[in-house]
């Protein structure tokens, strides 16, 4: 498509509970970013992806997240056993083929909710 | 340690007059910058961006300047309009592939005033 889609817009969960978020690319984008804006304005770097291959996952929190992107499917995020920390808007981007300056194109955001 | 700064939590300019938003980085590294614009409820929308070997990209409305020495950006709009009333980001990334995470600055809320 043209633009960035993710779903769903909006997920509450219990503490403990795990959350699935997802999100499809521009059409022949192939790089693929994961953002978590906890308080209004801070963005933090989760995660890349190369196609399927993850480029760079410094900012995941190594214990209760994780993320894909396979052939012909969304890419996904999962969170295990949410805290209520985990509450915030998380934003999926993605960029064209090719490496250097490349703008990022962002998704409207999954709000996620932990009570 | 913040990377991006944006100083200006808030920016009220009124309309048809020029609005300038300003951001400062820390990491030499650094050798792309964007802005974004954030409505609430929304994703971040592309503005302009600019490469590290320029000082100057112009859009329409909208211009940036980097000056690299001071490690300082900014976004200029005029006329300033309504719909320009938003949340702008500025983001940077370093040198390396295409799959660089982006650095954000906390946003500057501009507000114009009829």
């Amino acid at each position: 498509g043209e633009e960035v889609a993710q779903t769903p817009k909006h997920l509450v969960r219990g503490e403990g509970q795990k959350a699935k978020l997802y999100c499809a690319p521009i059409k022949g984008h192939s790089y693929v970013f994961w953002y978590q804006q906890v308080l209004k304005n801070e963005f933090k770097f989760l995660i890349s992806f190369q196609n399927e291959n993850v480029f760079d996952e410094t900012g995941m929190p190594k214990e209760r997240f994780s993320a894909k992107c396979l052939p012909n499917s969304p890419c996904s995020l999962e969170i295990q056993a949410t805290k209520l920390e985990d509450s915030a808007v998380y934003f999926c981007a993605s960029s064209p083929r090719g490496a250097g300056l490349e703008t990022q194109y962002f998704g409207p955001g999954t709000r996620l909710l932990v009570l | 340690d913040q990377q991006v700064k944006q100083n200006s939590p808030s920016l009220s300019v009124q309309e048809g007059r020029i609005s300038i938003l300003n951001c400062d980085y820390t990491n030499s590294m650094f050798d792309y910058f964007l802005w974004y614009k954030k409505y609430p409820a929304e994703g971040p929308t592309f503005l302009i961006s600019i490469s590290s070997i320029k000082d100057k990209n112009e859009d329409g409305r909208f211009t940036v300047f980097l000056n690299k020495s001071a490690k300082h950006l900014s976004l200029h709009i005029v006329p300033s309009q309504p719909g320009d009333s938003a949340v702008y980001f500025c983001a940077a990334s370093a040198i390396g592939g295409g799959a660089d995470g982006l650095t954000f600055g906390k946003g500057t809320h501009l507000i114009i005033q009829p």
